[in-house]
């Protein structure tokens, strides 16, 4: 079936890049998703790799998606106090069903 | 904030009961799901609604769950006869719902504790 698996945790230092990994089973998988949780608030979109992409960029963020091993990463560079929070990866193949993992919790370390 | 509002934030209730949530979305938004979230875990899929047709299920979706979306606009889920297992937080999301890339806005969740 369908499944989704991340790291559960990772602690860096203010300034270093972070870089957190996820791996899924569906080969079908359209559209692969970066979402951040921070504490008493819901999730909030990041970013999105198209599965015929190998990489995407924006601002702090790199998106590496190494789609023969299934393999998807979310790379945060300068990282900053604020982006203590946790990240969850996420599949589709479009339409309505998006399959979650469980979500890695970042610490940053002033 | 995205825009998508819950209510009540938190709510404490004994097993048994029946608790309703509502969720009220980004006003053109066509789609509206649920999620339940446990802790240490990613949201599941519930349910979700294209307008107000209820067009998927999951088989997280005991009987005692029901979710409507009466006018097309804000949601409700009720759970009757609480479990202990029912104890999570639920998520509602919303997304316009015309392409496939359909970008999803969380709200900030309803976090339910069944003594």
């Amino acid at each position: 079936g369908e499944d989704v698996e991340q790291s559960l945790f990772l602690s860096v230092r203010e300034g270093d890049s972070s870089v957190i990994n996820c791996t899924y089973t569906d080969s079908s998988s359209t559209y692969l998703y970066w979402y951040k949780q921070e504490p008493g608030a819901g999730l909030q979109l990041l970013t999105y790799i198209f599965s015929n992409m190998d990489m995407k960029q924006d601002q702090r963020l790199t998106v590496l998606l190494n789609k023969k091993d299934k393999h998807l990463s979310l790379r945060i560079a300068d990282t900053q106090t604020g982006d203590s929070a946790i990240y969850f990866c996420a599949e589709s193949t479009g339409g309505f069903k998006t399959i979650f993992g469980a979500g890695t919790r970042l610490f940053v370390k002033a | 904030d995205t825009g998508v509002s819950q209510n009540p934030r938190h709510k404490i209730t004994k097993r048994g009961q029946n608790v309703t949530f509502r969720c009220d979305p980004i006003s053109e938004h066509n789609r509206l799901y649920w999620y339940r979230q446990t802790l240490g875990q990613g949201p599941e899929f519930l349910t979700y609604f294209q307008n107000e047709a209820q067009l998927e299920k999951s088989r997280l979706l005991s009987d005692r769950f029901s979710a409507e979306r009466p006018k097309g606009s804000f949601s409700t889920l009720e759970i009757q006869r609480t479990e202990q297992g029912d104890s999570a937080m639920y998520l509602c999301a919303s997304s316009l719902g015309d392409r496939d890339m359909d970008e999803q806005f969380f709200g900030p969740g309803t976090r339910l504790t069944v003594l």
